[in-house]
């Protein structure tokens, strides 16, 4: 069935710093969606990307899906404590979400 | 409205114990989904129901059953619970079924965290 593996596991960053996870399919995926869940939350929606190449913004968000469409990434330009949390990939072909990168920031 | 709501929020069996998780939406949403989450390995579908009157199986339906009982709820069962089925489970919605190549975002519940002693 189909892979989705994500990296990194875990990443810690001073507050300021950018961030990136990326996500990474063994075949083409139709679409794309990532969701953060917050500490003890459950996951929300965050994004889908349909497009091979597509790129799309949310404030300090940038989603990128891959011109084969088989990865994907998320970067924070200038993270703060509420980006705090962890965020997940879902390729759309079966269902499979990827292990998440958990996300700690250090004021 | 309240989205999706789950019940109980926490509980814990007993090796052996039945138990059936609750999950309503108040969304009109075709589709439902059951799914568990374990420390580092994200989530996994257990079923899913593309639309009142249908189940299917997800990636780690073994040790579980579920009924769509009407277009709002969608309930879990586990018959005789294990430790390893100690985890949270997390219910969700969507206008319509994700697994055809449709492009629709998933509604989660709050989770239920159960633990199997």
């Amino acid at each position: 069935g189909q892979q989705v593996m994500q990296i990194p596991q875990y990443q810690h960053v001073q507050e300021g710093e950018d961030f990136t996870t990326y996500c990474n399919s063994s075949t083409t995926l139709s679409n794309i969606q990532w969701y953060k869940q917050r500490p003890g939350g459950h996951p929300v929606f965050l994004i889908q990307l349909v497009k091979s190449g597509e790129v799309k913004k949310q404030k300090r968000l940038t989603f990128q899906f891959g011109e084969a469409k088989k990865n994907s990434s998320l970067h924070i330009t200038a993270t703060q404590t509420t980006d705090v949390g962890t965020y997940f990939c879902a390729g759309d072909n079966d269902m499979r979400f990827g292990a998440g990168t958990r996300l700690t920031v250090k004021p | 409205n309240a989205g999706v709501t789950q019940t109980p929020k926490f509980q814990v069996l007993k090796t052996g114990q039945s138990m059936t998780l609750q999950c309503a939406q108040d969304m009109n949403h075709n589709s439902m989904y059951w799914y568990r989450q374990d420390p580092g390995m994200g989530l996994r579908l257990i079923y899913y129901s593309a639309s009142e009157g249908t189940t299917d199986k997800g990636e780690v339906p073994n040790g579980y059953n579920v009924s769509r009982l009407n277009k709002r709820e969608f309930s879990l069962r586990l018959e005789s619970a294990a430790p390893s089925q100690t985890s949270v489970y997390f219910c969700a919605s969507s206008s319509n079924l994700r697994l055809a190549g449709g492009l629709y975002e998933q509604y989660f519940g709050p989770g239920t965290r159960l633990t199997v002693t």
